[in-house]
């Protein structure tokens, strides 16, 4: 079956050190894009990418790096700059064509302890 | 200003009851439109797209107004499975960025 694939589902970090959450995709799309969801704050967009080995800043990039090696992927890197990182993370893909919807994955909840 | 701009509710309604949830947003460039459903602590997961004529899927109709900047959802009928927060998305198909408010909660009550 076709979706989009994030993992681990919860994952817990120690200040001071860098994750990576994994986001896979096979739905062939070409857009992916990342969202930190905080309580009553609705989605955030972090970072997107348009196209393989390309990729934009969203709104909260500070704190956080993307790589864009394949198509299918698109792993975020949450490192030990961003000071409060414990929130729900959303990873999402879309064709790059008018009027087409995104497709999240389940997401990740990281928690700093 | 916030792109995408919601009610946050919560709204609390009877099982049967109608209800409107209403949304707007800043950018006059924006192309498309959708209601998207989540449910506590899962992932969002398109409700419907909204298209400039209106449509309807069931118990479900969504509108837009371009003049107003505006994008609304009606809700007949109220299910207990309805309960949920309901969100609100723009994309502006330049970048393709998709803009989200920051949802609607409902609660359809016994």
């Amino acid at each position: 079956d076709g979706g989009i694939t994030q993992s681990p589902k919860y994952l817990f970090r120690k200040e001071g050190q860098n994750v990576t959450l994994s986001c896979e995709q096979n739905l062939n799309h070409d857009a992916m894009y990342w969202y930190r969801q905080d309580p009553g704050q609705g989605l955030r967009l972090i970072y997107y990418s348009q196209i393989v080995n390309d990729f934009q800043k969203g709104d909260i990039a500070e704190g956080y790096s993307v790589s864009r090696e394949k198509k299918e992927s698109f792993p975020l890197t949450v490192t030990s700059a961003q000071k409060n990182p414990t929130a729900f993370y959303l990873c999402a893909s879309s064709f790059e064509v008018v009027f087409t919807e995104a497709f999240f994955g389940q997401g990740t909840r990281l928690t700093v302890v | 200003r916030k792109e995408v701009e919601q009610d946050p509710g919560p709204f609390n309604v009877p099982e049967g009851a109608t209800v409107a949830f209403n949304c707007t947003y800043s950018n006059s460039a924006s192309q498309s439109f959708f209601w998207y459903r989540q449910d506590c602590r899962k992932e969002p997961k398109l409700l419907m797209s909204v298209y400039s004529s209106g449509n309807e899927d069931g118990r479900f109709t969504a509108q837009l107004n371009r003049a107003s900047q505006y994008i609304s959802l009606l809700i007949r009928d109220s299910k207990l499975s309805d309960s949920a927060t309901y969100l609100c998305v723009v994309n502006k198909n330049t970048g393709n960025q998709f803009y989200f408010g920051t949802g609607t909660s409902l609660t359809v009550i016994p």
